[in-house]
């Protein structure tokens, strides 16, 4: 079974609307780490935002938002008000247990086109 | 304020050659992790390294193999090449204990 669900491989979005990207994992372990990176065509993966398992409150970083819904183990990104140069691969990733530094589980990405 | 630095950021080898890939990490960083993403795939780990050890390793065969230095570089060899090692090889780095791992704009190996 996948770690990392994201069902949208490609999204299309008019530029100064709001996005939303979907991500949904699978862990049976009470700890771990949610983050949403940003890849542009230039290949760096750009950390955006992250959440712990046991965060009261949703990230918020910027423009970015993570819609951390645990029960039903989903882990949405919203982007508010979306610009040119957010159209890049997303990804959502994980890190499974206590240790905060362990290995990153990624999934396969969405793909987002802004429009002008 | 260096990020996370890879070399060299193209590559062309041939089935059966050997390559050495490099990182440095960005600064005050001791723990590196490398990735392999290959096409229109998520990043996949392969290992990490923490004071010169390999700490973790994902699911890739001894062909795939590391090296940290004291100043916490590193370096990823993959000997005899196949044509299904081709991808975008990433590495991260991270401070031990830290949350967030950095990334660099990766290597891109072509095997022909």
């Amino acid at each position: 079974a996948q770690k990392i669900t994201q069902t949208q491989p490609g999204m299309f979005v008019q530029e100064k609307e709001a996005v939303t990207l979907d991500c949904t994992y699978d862990t049976s372990d009470p700890s771990y780490g949610l983050f949403w990176y940003k890849q542009p065509s230039s290949g760096e993966m750009i950390f955006l935002i992250y959440q712990g398992s046991y965060d009261q409150q949703n990230a918020t970083e910027g423009r970015y938002s993570l819609n951390f819904q645990k029960a039903r183990k989903s882990a949405n990104l919203v982007i508010s008000a979306s610009q040119l140069g957010d159209s890049a691969m997303y990804f959502c990733a994980m890190r499974e247990g206590y240790r905060r530094d362990d290995k990153i589980i990624f999934g396969k990405g969405t793909r987002l086109h802004i429009l002008p | 304020d260096a990020g996370v630095t890879q070399s060299p950021t193209h590559l062309i080898k041939t089935r059966g050659q050997q390559v050495t890939l490099r990182c440095s990490p960005k600064s005050g960083h001791d723990t590196v992790s490398w990735y392999q993403q290959a096409l229109g795939q998520g990043p996949q780990f392969i290992f990490q390294y923490y004071e010169e050890e390999e700490r973790q390793r994902g699911n890739f065969p001894d062909r795939f193999s590391g090296h940290q230095f004291p100043n916490y570089s590193s370096e990823l060899n993959v000997n005899a090449l196949l044509l299904g090692d081709s991808a975008l090889y990433l590495c991260a780095s991270s401070l031990a204990g830290a949350n967030i791992q950095y990334f660099g704009a990766g290597t891109r190996l072509s095997v022909l």
